[in-house]
This record gives C-alpha cells, structure tokens and sequence, in this order.
C-alpha cells in the first residue's frame, strides 16, 4: 500500500475486555514500531519489531500489553483486561530497515477507548 | 532514560511572521533529531531531521538548528500560513537505540 495502514480507525471495548489493533506497514519496510498518544502528549514508545522479533519491548507498560509480528509484515498489538487507562490513539510506524536515524512513517492510528 | 522538554506549548503568530520551537534534550549521546507535523485527527508526518554531525539545515521555509553543546535545538518556519497551523512535535533517538523520544508538542495557530 500507499502508506501504513492501521485498523480499526476507532473501537469502543468495555473495561475488562480483550482488543486486538492491526498494523499494516509500507511494503518492504522491515522495521515497524507502535506507539500510544494520549490526548495532549507526544507519542510514547512502545515496542519495536526487526523482521519477526521484537527487538525491544522496553516501553510496554505491563503484561497487560504484547505484539506480534509472525510474517514480519502485518503486526498486531494485542490488550488483555482493559482499563480505563489505555484510552489513547495507538500509533504504529514503519521505517525501510530499523537502523538508527532512519525515516519512520507513522500511520493514522486507532483510537482506543475503555468505557 | 532520554528527557525531551519543549517550548512553548502553543504560538499563536501572524501570517507572514516567523515561529520558533525550541527542544531541549538529556541525553548527550543522541544524534537524531525529527521534527513532525500532525493536524487534528491526522498522523503525524515527518517534516526535516538532522543528524549530529550537522548544525543547521533548510528546506524552503523550514530550517532546524542543533546545539549539541547546549543539548537543544529549534525549528524555524518563516513566512508562516495559515496551512502551517498544526501541532509539532520535536523527538529525539539516541545512540544504540530505535526508539524515538518525543516532546509534548507546541499548539501552532497562524492567523490570517
């Protein structure tokens, strides 16, 4: 595709509830990162993946949180028993080949909200 | 782990004037340093970087300055218009690593 793609745009999930966001990531492109903006912030770091691996988790918050990326194309991070608190735009973005200093290109995000 | 202050949290400018914002950083070891651009509702997207090695560089209207010394460095639009009104983000990567550090962001209003 064109660019990195993300789905769904919006979901709504109730409190205690499992969801699953989808990255897409520009053809080619083997680094792929998530982030989560909440409203007012700058994107926080997540996790990066480098072909199939995560190649650092530091920025999960808690076990609550993982991703995936089995092909080293399409990513899905993955929230078990939501909280009110992981509300935010998650982000997700890839670069042509993870190495330092390089472009990252951000998709349009989902918008997560725990009622 | 990397501290990125930003300044200031919103600039309202006149058409035509100049915008400055400004980041500060913690980490002396970092050496890239992006700046993006995100309209409401939008992604974010990449506007000009620089790299450690270079202390200032342009594109048009857009131009970023780093001072490794002083562990800061700023964006400059000049001839601003109102399609420059969006919130932008500073960020910063440090040696070793893959992840990207971002400031708050700063509030750009152009007014006509």
């Amino acid at each position: 595709g064109a660019g990195v793609s993300q789905t769904p745009s919006n979901k709504v999930t109730e409190k205690g509830k499992y969801v699953e966001l989808r990255c897409d990531p520009i053809s080619g492109h083997t680094a792929l990162y998530w982030y989560r903006q909440s409203l007012g912030q700058g994107p926080e770091f997540l996790i990066y993946f480098q072909g199939t691996g995560a190649a650092d988790d530091s920025g999960l918050p808690n076990d609550r949180f993982f991703a995936v990326r089995p092909e080293g194309s399409v990513s899905t991070l993955k929230i078990q028993r939501t909280e009110r608190g992981d509300s935010a735009v998650y982000l997700c973005a890839s670069s042509l080949q993870g190495g330092m200093n390089t472009e990252a290109f951000f998709g349009q995000g989902t918008r997560l909200t725990v009622v | 782990g990397e501290n990125v202050e930003q300044h200031p949290s919103t600039l309202s400018v006149q058409e035509g004037d100049s915008a400055v914002i400004k980041c500060t950083y913690s980490d002396s070891a970092s050496n890239y340093f992006p700046w993006y651009k995100q309209e409401l509702g939008k992604r974010p997207q990449l506007i000009i970087d620089i790299r450690s090695n270079v202390g200032e560089k342009k594109d048009q209207r857009i131009a970023v300055t780093l001072n490794k010394t002083a562990k800061h460095f700023s964006l400059h639009i000049t001839e601003t218009q109102p399609e420059d009104s969006a919130v932008y983000f500073c960020a910063v990567s440090g040696a070793g690593s893959y992840q990207l550090t971002f400031g708050k962001g700063t509030k750009l209003s152009v007014i006509p």
